[in-house]
């Protein structure tokens, strides 16, 4: 069984730019939480989806936003790119919204310039 | 609310030594806990997990943590360290219900030849 992939694996921007990252889940999979990794702040939760709903949300702005497909893939997107959005971005997917194992993907790194 | 301390970002061990990594945590409810490994610029990989039951987990790569409630502690541990076992290692802790997960600020392990 394939796990998760993450599309692209690196990506440079400027600043100012939006940028939208691609998560497909381990198949039959329905929940993908979608974490932030930088050295500063470490990993910190950004939002999770379940049957295309948002579920939980972290503490971020308004900027980061994120969506699901009826096939369970999902897409976060990140607008008006700052400095500081630099990281590698995790996407990990479970069967269910309360199932406790998260399967991780291998991220995409994004390099705000 | 739920909070994970690792003591030590830092742990250095030789080749065949015992690993012991750290890891408290704090919870309002029942918690499950985890363990997961990092290599370089890869996803995380789950090692082991408590949710209920039995206090000592196995993982894998002989990995093992014991849960100690009274403590509110989930330490890592192995036996014999191997060079491949060189990477960071994140404890993690979710409340029971749909909540995301909460992680530690990571361990580096070095294993020295």
């Amino acid at each position: 069984k394939a796990g998760v992939t993450q599309t692209p694996r690196y990506l440079i921007k400027t600043r100012g730019q939006q940028v939208t990252l691609s998560c497909s889940p381990i198949s039959g999979h329905r929940s993908v939480s979608w974490y932030q990794q930088t050295p500063g702040q470490g990993l910190q939760f950004l939002f999770e989806y379940f049957s295309e709903t948002q579920r939980n949300k972290g503490n971020f702005p308004g900027r980061f936003s994120g969506r699901q497909f009826s096939n369970s893939r999902s897409e976060m997107n990140v607008s008006t790119l700052e400095l500081g959005d630099s990281a590698l971005y995790l996407c990990a997917s479970s069967l269910d919204s309360g199932n406790n194992e998260q399967f991780f993907g291998p991220g995409t790194r994004l390099t705000v310039l | 609310a739920q909070s994970v301390t690792q003591l030590g970002s830092h742990v250095s061990v030789s080749e065949g030594a015992l690993v012991l990594l750290r890891c408290n945590y704090s919870s309002s409810v029942p918690p499950y806990l985890f363990w997961y490994v990092q290599y370089p610029n890869q996803g995380l990989q789950l090692l082991l997990k408590y949710t209920t039951g039995a206090t000592l987990v196995k993982g894998i790569n002989g990995f093992e943590a014991e849960f100690k409630k009274s403590e509110t502690s989930f330490h890592l541990t192995k036996p014999s360290a191997h060079m491949s076992d060189a990477a960071e290692y994140f404890c993690a802790v979710k409340g029971t219900g749909r909540r995301a997960l909460t992680f530690g600020s990571g361990t580096r392990l070095q294993v020295q030849p």
